[in-house]
């Protein structure tokens, strides 16, 4: 069964280190998410693609956090410099384009700022 | 602004009972999905309602979904100890077919 793949699965860095997560969605699936799940909460959408292009980025900090799909297929998040509330789970989603927009989760990023 | 709320927030319950997680809406929307997801891990697609009316079942769980109301429910029937996750409910919003809104989950524990 096809997954949405992530990479690494856990993460501790510094304060003041870049890090970044990989995402490979489900293959055919042209829109992609990157969600930032603080503990005891529900995911927030930082950034949406379809295919190459962003369509919302609305609630991504852009003063440190980039994302990129530049092929329209996996996509790299990544974080610089990274603060102590960036600790949290980072989840990767993806869905076909009509009908239900249902959206399948990757297994997730846990990252630790120290 | 859409605004999804779930309740109750926590949920401690003995194997056998029947149980109701309820999921209010803000603002108009046909779409509503329910996640599962156990600690540490991501999240499990359950159930995608697309209309007025929708019922879906899986073994002990059922879903609804009533959009004149904007209230789903998450029904639990004789739970039992492995159904204890965090239950999250997401809304589609009317203007942006592609982007859903999720509520603050529902931690379930069900105590054998």
């Amino acid at each position: 069964e096809a997954e949405v793949a992530q990479s690494p699965r856990y993460k501790i860095t510094e304060k003041s280190q870049a890090v970044a997560f990989w995402c490979d969605p489900i293959s055919g699936h042209a829109t992609l998410y990157w969600y930032r799940q603080i503990l005891g909460q529900g995911p927030e959408l930082l950034v949406q693609f379809q295919d190459e292009s962003v369509v919302d980025d609305s609630q991504l900090p852009k003063d440190r956090f980039s994302a990129e799909r530049l092929k329209g297929v996996d996509s790299t998040l990544k974080i610089q410099p990274a603060e102590l509330g960036d600790s949290a789970m980072y989840l990767c989603a993806s869905s076909l384009t009509g009908h239900s927009y249902e959206q399948y989760f990757g297994p997730g990023t846990r990252l630790t700022v120290t | 602004e859409l605004k999804v709320e779930q309740n109750p927030l926590f949920l401690s319950m003995q194997e056998g009972k029947n149980y109701t997680i309820y999921c209010n809406y803000s603002t108009t929307s046909d779409r509503l999905y329910w996640y599962r997801q156990d600690p540490g891990k991501s999240l499990e697609s359950l159930f995608v309602l697309l209309s007025n009316g929708a019922v879906k079942q899986e073994g002990r769980l059922m879903a609804s979904l009533d959009t004149k109301a904007r209230l789903s429910t998450l029904h639990i029937t004789a739970a039992v100890h492995d159904l204890s996750a965090t239950y999250f409910c997401a809304v589609g919003m009317s203007n942006r077919d592609d982007k859903i809104i999720f509520g603050k989950g529902t931690r379930l524990h069900i105590l054998p």
